[in-house]
């Protein structure tokens, strides 16, 4: 299947700070790409769709403005936690499409990014 | 009314059983299905799409009630490595991908 590859894939921070987490897709150029978040023992929940070269679309009760998205390339994403706080650490996950598999809908997954704020 | 639902288990099964997962998704509109893998601490990885006719690979069998809105999962003669969370997912298409909260397996030597 097609990779997709986040950076980096562990992170510890203070709070008050933020934090940018990478999204490649390596293998395939992808034109909406997606950020999940999943809590201990809970369901991926997606955050927000990625468009490349416009505004990303948030899900309900996500604020955009502190999670900024930026896609400005057809093979990256960035989601950039500002002024994190404990309660955002959590296990942050992107995904992307492979436009050669078109009318199946299947997502390919990044590795994950592991945020801690202490 | 959660989008997907599933038995979050776990499912403590032996080596060569044969275990089955059950999920229920509550829209009709609902357009394609699938079950993602899940390891701790990592990222979901695909197992299978699940189609109308139903679908086979190799140990794993996947099987769609649209009527009765619900999707399984088989596993034949379960193996070590099998053990994960199993995630139903169902699109409602475009973007739009529900998961369930999983399925926890632990295959037992």
């Amino acid at each position: 299947g097609a990779v997709v590859s986040q950076h980096p894939s562990w992170v510890i921070c203070k709070s008050g700070t933020s934090v940018k987490i990478e999204c490649r897709s390596l293998d395939f150029q992808a034109t909406t790409m997606f950020w999940y978040r999943q809590f201990p023992k809970q369901s991926l929940m997606l955050m927000a769709t990625s468009n490349e070269g416009s505004k990303a679309t948030y899900e309900q009760g996500v604020e955009k403005d502190k999670f900024l998205i930026n896609h400005a390339s057809l093979t990256l994403s960035t989601l950039t936690v500002t002024s994190a706080h404990p309660e955002d650490s959590s296990f942050y996950i992107c995904s992307a499409r492979d436009p050669g598999t078109s009318g199946t809908y299947e997502q390919y997954f990044g590795p994950g990014t592991r945020l801690t704020v202490t | 009314r959660k989008e997907v639902e599933q038995d979050p288990g776990p499912f403590n099964v032996p080596e060569g059983a044969t275990v089955a997962f059950n999920c229920t998704y509550s829209n009709s509109a609902s357009q394609s299905f699938f079950w993602y893998r899940q390891d701790c601490r990592k990222e979901p990885k695909l197992l299978m799409s699940v189609y109308s006719s139903g679908n086979e690979d190799g140990r794993f069998t996947a099987q769609l009630n649209r009527a009765s809105q619900y999707i399984s999962l088989l596993i034949r003669d379960s193996k070590l490595s099998d053990s994960a969370t199993y995630l139903c997912v169902v699109n409602l298409g475009a973007n739009n991908l529900f998961f369930g909260t999983g399925t926890r397996l632990t295959v037992i030597p």
